[in-house]
């Protein structure tokens, strides 16, 4: 069974809706990821947390808006989507330390759809 | 250049059966790992294994082994005694100690296997 967690498994919104989708993690990990994964294709890195501040926006429109409230809990606020957002949503956690041998735990992921 | 290259997009393996994912990786960094994960239809990514550059041995767990090639920079998966359940997605990853990447996953473009009864 996965630690990381997240919320709601599946959402359906218009482009007018404010949503936001939940992650949490119970491994005392103190780095937390959003990805972005469109079918048949790798994921894509969104947001890094480190220690609860952000350290990496890989260019994400100001549509996603991540929060970090804890060490243990990850939001992704989400404002006046496209259609072309529709895609699969990761959180991922892992230990920061020695950086190339840190794996990173993922969730099982959110299906968004924007109508 | 690609950092990661999976060249098989799909591959299918009878049952029972033991099946090899490709994976080359490229990078000028010493200090790396090496991860792959498995993503059934549901979506989830599940880790299987990890290989640090400085290991000497490959790699294992369970029915999974990593045969690491490090003077080849190959990483391929073996998975042995194949499951229907093993039909899915994987993906070979990577990230560099003090490369581009900022110590970020670096993904391959994925294999889908397909196990058939």
């Amino acid at each position: 069974d996965t630690e990381v967690t997240q919320t709601p498994k599946h959402l359906v919104m218009g482009m007018t809706n404010k949503k936001s989708l939940k992650c949490e993690q119970h491994m005392g990990h103190r780095a937390m990821y959003w990805y972005k994964q469109k079918a048949k294709k790798p994921p894509e890195l969104m947001f890094v947390y480190s220690y609860e501040k952000l350290s990496i926006n890989e260019s994400v429109p100001s549509r996603f808006s991540p929060e970090c409230p804890n060490s243990s809990l990850l939001n992704l606020h989400l404002h006046a989507l496209q259609p072309e957002d529709s895609a699969l949503y990761l959180c991922a956690s892992s230990q920061p330390g020695r950086t190339s041998h840190d794996t990173q735990y993922f969730g099982p992921g959110t299906r968004l759809t924007v109508l | 250049a690609q950092k990661i290259t999976q060249t098989q997009p799909g591959m299918f393996v009878q049952e029972k059966e033991a099946v090899t994912l490709d994976c080359t990786y490229d990078t000028s960094d010493q200090s790396y790992g090496l991860f792959w994960y498995k993503q059934p239809s549901s979506g989830e990514m599940i880790f299987l294994i990890y290989q640090g550059s400085y290991d000497e041995q490959n790699a294992t767990e369970g029915r999974y082994s990593l045969n690491f090639q490090k003077a080849r920079k190959s990483a391929n998966l073996v998975i042995s005694a194949s499951q229907l359940g093993d039909s899915a997605m994987y993906f070979c990853a990577m990230r560099e100690e003090h490369g581009g990447s900022q110590g970020n996953l670096i993904f391959g473009k994925g294999t889908k296997l397909s196990v058939k009864p």
